[in-house]
């Protein structure tokens, strides 16, 4: 069974950082692309950003809005998937979910985490 | 304002077809496949339809997808009451490099 499960979510300061895993398991997690995908409270879905696979060098994409700021990383050993986020701002309050990039399903989000909720305040 | 434009609600009664609309450009639908998600009321989102019109597996062919320029429809026949829901759009934009959402579209069943 796939699972997505994300950790690291709290209450942080504007300015400060916080790190976020998404840990992977039942299927073969350095095939696929992961993403990270985050929904403000009462808001709709927002991307912030991709990591492909080795085959695809590990390139990285990501949103504007935290082009410069957060970092996606992964470690295919550990099935694992990371979000580094600094310079943080009241504005990257959301639940943040990691999602499976599927090839098979049109490169859509096929599985995602249940989220972990980041709150930026002071 | 989100890159792809939805309508912000949408409803209808049990056993009506509904649609939503998924309105982009040139750089994202016009040259990309659209997906599509269901979120449930305080659940993660779910892969609704893939690529314009193909239903994952487990998905009741009540729900069905068209695109046609640099737009996208959601269709629901057969309306029931857990189709209340969220329902966003989704696209890879070729000239932003990102994957674009629409503003999602909150569906009633009266």
């Amino acid at each position: 069974e796939v699972q997505l499960v994300e950790s690291g979510g709290g209450l942080v300061q504007p300015g400060g950082s916080l790190r976020l895993s998404c840990a992977a398991s039942g299927f073969t997690f350095s095939d696929h692309y992961m993403d990270w995908v985050r929904q403000a409270p009462g808001k709709g879905l927002e991307w912030v950003g991709r990591t492909r696979n080795k085959a695809n060098s590990y390139t990285t994409e990501y949103a504007a809005s935290v082009k410069g700021r957060f970092t996606i990383s992964r470690d295919d050993s550990k099935n694992s998937l990371y979000l580094q986020m600094n310079s943080l701002k009241t504005e990257d309050t959301a639940v943040y979910y990691c999602a499976r990039v599927s090839f098979m399903y049109g490169y859509g989000f096929d599985y995602w985490g249940q989220g972990t909720l980041v709150t930026v305040s002071s | 304002q989100s890159v792809l434009t939805q309508p912000p609600s949408a409803s209808g009664t049990p056993g009506q077809r509904v649609t939503i609309s998924c309105s982009g450009s040139s750089s994202n639908i016009g040259s990309n496949t659209v997906n599509w998600y269901q979120q449930l009321p305080g659940t993660a989102p779910k892969l609704l339809i893939y690529s314009n019109n193909q239903r994952p597996s487990g998905v009741p062919d009540r729900f069905s997808g068209s695109k046609s320029g640099t737009s996208a429809s959601l269709a629901i026949s057969g309306l029931q009451s857990e189709d209340e829901a969220d329902y966003y759009c989704a696209a890879w934009d070729d000239s932003l490099n990102v994957v674009v959402f629409g503003g999602g579209t909150k569906l009633t069943v009266l």
